[in-house]
């Protein structure tokens, strides 16, 4: 199956702060979303995209599928956003694979 | 529509013991998945179900855990002889497939959370 790798590992912002996380994936996908997961474990839905560029508020995603990679773009962040945010990709049939995650902290 | 709900929420058993989730999807998606996560990694795929079939399922699903969909509605994870290491968060999520869309976006839901002790 596909690997997926997420950076940073852990990010810290002061309140206010914009910042990018990254995605790679070792293979071409056919389904890829972003989820934030808040401190009670449910996984929250951000985006849902295989390709091409998302907003919705204050955050925003791009995925480049030819070079098997995605951004999600935080602006402005507040402590709300605090979390551990995960991509995950499906490749064309097979599993749907999780990232390790990226930890964010957002100080007020 | 309520969305993916898991019952129960938390689930304290001694080593040893039998112990069965309960997951209803978004009632018109087609597809049913379970996830396991541990502490500080992202969730690991054990199997889906396209309507009441289960077309696949991970290594990591050994022979004491089953799941079923009997009716192609809610799901049942079952784990028998529970071990420590069993010990996660198990959570489910549904999807709507279709020709056009593909797998299509997953949802999930709360996650049953398991201590063995």
């Amino acid at each position: 199956g596909i690997q997926v790798e997420q950076s940073p590992p852990d990010l810290i912002l002061q309140e206010g702060a914009n910042s990018t996380l990254r995605c790679n994936f070792s293979d071409s996908v056919n389904n890829l979303q972003w989820f934030h997961q808040n401190p009670w474990g449910q996984l929250i839905n951000l985006f849902y995209i295989p390709s091409g560029t998302k907003q919705n508020g204050r955050l925003s995603a791009t995925t480049v599928a030819t070079e098997r990679y995605s951004l999600l773009y935080i602006s402005s962040s507040q402590t709300t956003d605090s979390g551990v945010y995960f991509c995950a990709g499906e490749n064309y049939g097979q599993n749907f694979v999780f990232g390790p995650g990226t930890r964010l902290s957002v100080l007020p | 529509d309520t969305g993916v709900s898991q019952n129960p929420r938390h689930k304290i058993t001694k080593r040893g013991q039998n112990v069965t989730f309960r997951c209803d999807p978004i009632s018109e998606h087609n597809r049913l998945y379970w996830y396991r996560q541990t502490l500080g990694q992202g969730p690991e795929f054990l199997t889906y179900f396209q309507n009441e079939a289960q077309l696949e399922k991970s290594r990591l699903l050994s022979d004491r855990f089953s799941a079923e969909r009997p009716k192609g509605s809610f799901s049942t994870l079952e784990i028998q002889r529970t071990e420590q290491g069993d010990s996660a968060m198990y959570l489910c999520a549904s999807s709507l497939t279709s020709v056009l869309a593909g797998a299509g976006e997953q949802y999930f839901g709360p996650g049953t959370r398991l201590t063995v002790t």
